[in-house]
């Protein structure tokens, strides 16, 4: 199935760092997308990437995005403690054009 | 900026009973999603639907859920007879074309339903 999978489940930096987490998926996307959600609340979209782009930013957000490898990457830089929060990644397909696939999440903690 | 809302935040109800969560998607917005998040667990994809009927349905959509758009504005997922493991985070998205053009899904804040 179409799904993507985050590594690490959990990470834990200290405030300023660079956090990156990673996203594999198993079939062909037509796009794919970031989302954060903080503890019981609702999904902020960060970023989408469409199939054909490499890269790309949003202020401190870095998306990467190998369809070769199936996978992607979001970088957050220096990290600030309000970015604590679960980072998802979801998939579009071609196939299933109204739905997307969400992951597991990487549950990120930004220790002061 | 136009977002997605929904009505309750929190529902609390009984095994059994009927509940109806409610969702006003964008206002220029023609296509409407509902998913769900159970506790600790991914957000799962439950239905979606454009032009007045559903599009695609995910296996847990069975018949004891249904979806409406009553009056143009309002998108409502009914449950006819919750069940204790219908506990979760329900989540209203919409969007202006389906994903494979590229749009994104804007979402609610999400209700909350505890099966009691």
């Amino acid at each position: 199935s179409q799904q993507g999978e985050e590594d690490p489940q959990a990470l834990s930096i200290q405030e300023g760092e660079n956090a990156t987490m990673n996203c594999s998926y198993k079939t062909s996307i037509n796009n794919l997308q970031w989302y954060r959600q903080n503890s019981g609340r609702g999904l902020v979209h960060l970023i989408l990437i469409r199939s054909n782009e490499r890269e790309k930013h949003s202020g401190r957000l870095r998306v990467t995005l190998d369809t070769s490898k199936k996978s992607s990457s979001l970088l957050i830089t220096a990290s600030r403690a309000a970015d604590t929060a679960s980072y998802f990644c979801a998939t579009g397909g071609y196939s299933s054009a109204s739905k997307i696939i969400f992951g597991s999440g990487t549950r990120l903690s930004i220790r002061p | 900026e136009p977002e997605v809302t929904q009505t309750p935040s929190h529902q609390v109800t009984q095994m059994g009973q009927e509940v109806i969560l409610r969702c006003v998607p964008i206002s220029n917005h023609l296509y409407f999603y509902w998913y769900r998040q159970i506790l600790g667990q991914k957000v799962e994809f439950l239905v979606s639907f454009y032009n007045n009927e559903i599009s695609e349905k995910s296996e847990i959509f069975d018949d004891q859920f249904s979806v409406e758009r009553p009056d143009g504005s309002n998108f409502t997922l009914k449950i006819r007879s919750t069940k204790l493991e219908d506990s979760a985070m329900y989540f209203c998205a919409s969007s202006f074309e389906p994903l494979g053009d590229y749009n994104e899904q804007f979402f609610g804040p999400g209700t909350r339903l505890t099966v009691l």
